[in-house]
């Protein structure tokens, strides 16, 4: 089956830093997701993004399918983008499957 | 709009019981798939409806099941538990009919099984 990737897996920063969190899978998909799992675990959509780019505040997300990965970029970090973040690709609608996720830490 | 909701929140159950867990899709959304979260082996999809048929299953034994009715919610049941069904539960919601468009999470049910 399709395998998901997620680097780094933690992720120590100070307020107001960047990073870029990675995303690679194995084969071809029909789409990718990336969500943020907060402390209560609930999982709120931050892109739908199958290709390009999208930007939403300081949040912006890249998924280059040719080559099979994607970023998402958080800039300006917040103590409150602490979190796991996961992206997730559907394996053209016979299953959506998640990477191992990234456990961000934004300290102030 | 109202989100996507679940029932109950948390629930405590013994080996051997069985359990059922409900979900509201978005209004509007026909596709309803459910996820498993352990520590160990992370989000895994468990299965997929749309307009009350299954149409994808994970890799769960049969003792996992669900179902949805004519107005998209759906329910999964869990029989004979074990004690490593213990896991948070997630349904998602989706506009459907493409199989896993753009979802929607509810805030999942946590499930304790002693």
């Amino acid at each position: 089956g399709i395998q998901v990737e997620q680097s780094p897996p933690d992720l120590i920063l100070q307020e107001g830093a960047n990073s870029t969190l990675r995303c690679n899978f194995s084969d071809s998909v029909n789409n990718l997701q990336w969500f943020h799992q907060n402390p209560w675990g609930q999982l709120i959509n931050l892109f739908y993004i199958p290709s390009g780019t999208k930007q939403n505040g300081r949040l912006s997300a890249t998924t280059v399918a040719t080559e099979r990965y994607s970023l998402l970029y958080i800039s300006s970090s917040q103590t409150t983008d602490s979190g796991v973040y996961f992206c997730a690709v559907d394996n053209y609608g016979q299953n959506f499957v998640f990477g191992p996720g990234t456990r961000l830490s934004v300290l102030p | 709009k109202a989100g996507v909701t679940q029932t109950p929140r948390y629930l405590i159950k013994t080996r051997g019981q069985q359990v059922t867990l409900s979900c509201s899709p978005i209004s509007g959304h026909r596709s309803v798939s459910w996820y498993q979260q352990t520590p160990g082996q992370g989000l895994q999809f468990l299965f997929e409806y749309f307009s009350e048929t299954q149409r994808n299953k994970g890799n769960f034994p049969g003792r996992f099941s669900g179902r949805q009715f004519s107005n998209s919610r759906s329910e999964m049941n869990v029989s004979t538990l074990e004690l490593g069904d213990s896991a948070l539960y997630l349904c998602a919601s989706s506009r459907g009919p493409e199989g896993f468009s753009e979802q929607y999470f509810g805030p999942g049910t946590r499930l304790t099984v002693t």
